[in-house]
């Protein structure tokens, strides 16, 4: 089983629609929880993170975290074509971070 | 949050030689990563540079084929030593600024291309 699980996509989202991007992750004593976007050719950049259980919102983003079903969220709300990009999940775990595989997203105009 | 650059932005290498990659940071850091990204794949730790001691390397990476230098707390390096085209790939370096949460940000990159 990989350490952080992202289903790969691609994940396609009218413009204006809510997408919704998960991840799953083995380690039950992880504590700190990230989302990078990447856009092509570009390097990974922060977008979210989240430490405790439940939702924090910023702008059109919002990370969920639920930590008793090892799993963690990022939706998007009136998603924008600029939107459209990898979305990597990291974990931190044993003072490193592991990122799953991503998911590539593309936002329909 | 801090500002990294990376040099070379990218590299045509030839297999059998041996490319040096610089991460600089503006302010100083603690923590300091080498990740790289293989083509279409997500991202893998290299090792932790730590600064005046030696490295500390992944599983499946070691210190003959890729030489970490941390002389100070705002500057590494990364050595890609006998290349083969197996590694053409993105190295990245990340800081950890000791913000407390862990968060990590990234340099720009350096393409690497092994013919």
């Amino acid at each position: 089983q990989k350490e952080v699980e992202q289903n790969s996509g691609p994940l396609s989202v009218p413009e204006g629609a809510i997408a919704s991007l998960n991840c799953t992750y083995s380690d039950r004593g992880s504590q700190s929880f990230f989302w990078y976007r990447q856009y092509s050719g570009k390097s990974p950049e922060l977008i979210m993170f989240i430490y405790s259980n439940g939702d924090k919102e910023d702008g059109r983003f919002t990370a969920q975290l639920n930590k008793a079903s090892q799993y963690v969220s990022l939706l998007i709300r009136d998603s924008q074509p600029s939107d459209s990009a990898t979305y990597l999940c990291a974990v931190q775990g044993a003072q490193k971070l592991v990122f799953g595989q991503g998911t590539r997203l593309t936002i329909n105009p | 949050s801090a500002v990294i650059s990376q040099k070379p932005s990218r590299d045509i290498c030839q297999r059998g030689t041996s490319l040096t990659i610089q991460c600089q940071v503006d302010s100083q850091v603690t923590m300091m990563f080498w990740y790289r990204q293989q083509p279409g794949q997500s991202l893998t730790l290299i090792a932790t540079a730590n600064q005046g001691s030696e490295a500390t390397y992944e599983s499946g990476f070691v210190i003959d084929k890729f030489p970490i230098s941390r002389p100070n707390l705002t500057f590494s390096t990364l050595t890609v030593s006998n290349m083969s085209p197996e590694d053409s790939s993105i190295y990245l370096c990340s800081v950890d600024p000791g913000q407390g949460g862990n968060e990590q940000f990234f340099g720009p990159g350096t393409r690497l291309t092994v013919l």
